[in-house]
């Protein structure tokens, strides 16, 4: 089975803190994904990645920034927290033309 | 622009009642429908993939269909326990992203 594994289930931080949020899948996929999740918004995507050090800004990239260095992870930057991005978080990888597996989730919340 | 509908918002059904929801998709061309199932609180889990329209998919009580513009999730005889979130995702030919649905939230009532 893929497995997709996130850092963390629950986070808080302050205002203005620089907050890193860990994917780690197994299944030697190339492309990850960070999306965050809010009521009556959906899965927006943040950023993605579809090989290693390669990344490509989503529909709401700004306050936010990646790190690729290893195929198998795939880090999501909050440089400055803030209070409009506590969200749940949420990693996913794929193959390229197949279905995404996603992690369980980061609930992330900014004070 | 790619878009994805999903209809309706939300369901409540009794157990035993079977039902379809609907995920409407604008796309230049399609590399994949997705169907996913999400609890409160939890990540996505993956249910079925429909490449090309006529394909069908099948999981216990779940089976998806596609259509050139939607495809449709049918429920056989729900149980408690089928509750959740259903989102659907397309993913373009020519893209590597996926565009999600903003989810149809079912309840089954005992």
């Amino acid at each position: 089975d893929v497995k997709v594994t996130q850092s963390s289930r629950y986070l808080v931080k302050r205002t203005g803190e620089k907050v890193f949020l860990e994917c780690v899948q197994d299944m030697d996929h190339e492309n990850m994904f960070w999306y965050r999740q809010d009521p009556g918004l959906g899965l927006r995507l943040i950023y993605f990645s579809y090989d290693v050090k390669m990344k490509e800004k989503g529909d709401i990239p700004e306050g936010y920034s990646v790190s690729r260095e290893k195929k198998e992870r795939f880090s999501l930057i909050l440089e400055s927290a803030s209070t409009n991005q506590t969200s749940m978080y949420l990693c996913a990888s794929s193959l390229s033309e197949a279905e995404a597996f996603f992690g369980q989730g980061t609930r992330l919340t900014v004070v | 622009e790619d878009q994805v509908t999903q209809s309706p918002e939300a369901l409540r059904l009794q157990e035993g009642e079977s039902s379809s929801l609907n995920c409407s998709y604008t796309v230049s061309g399609l590399r994949g429908l997705f169907w996913y199932r999400q609890d409160p609180g939890k990540g996505p889990e993956f249910l079925f993939t429909l490449y090309s329209a006529g394909e069908e998919k099948e999981k216990e009580r779940l089976k998806a269909t596609l259509t050139k513009k939607e495809s449709f999730l049918h429920i056989t005889a729900p149980k408690p326990e089928d509750s959740a979130t259903y989102l659907c995702a397309v993913r373009e030919a020519d893209g590597q992203n996926f565009v999600f649905g903003p989810g149809t939230r079912l309840s089954v009532l005992p």
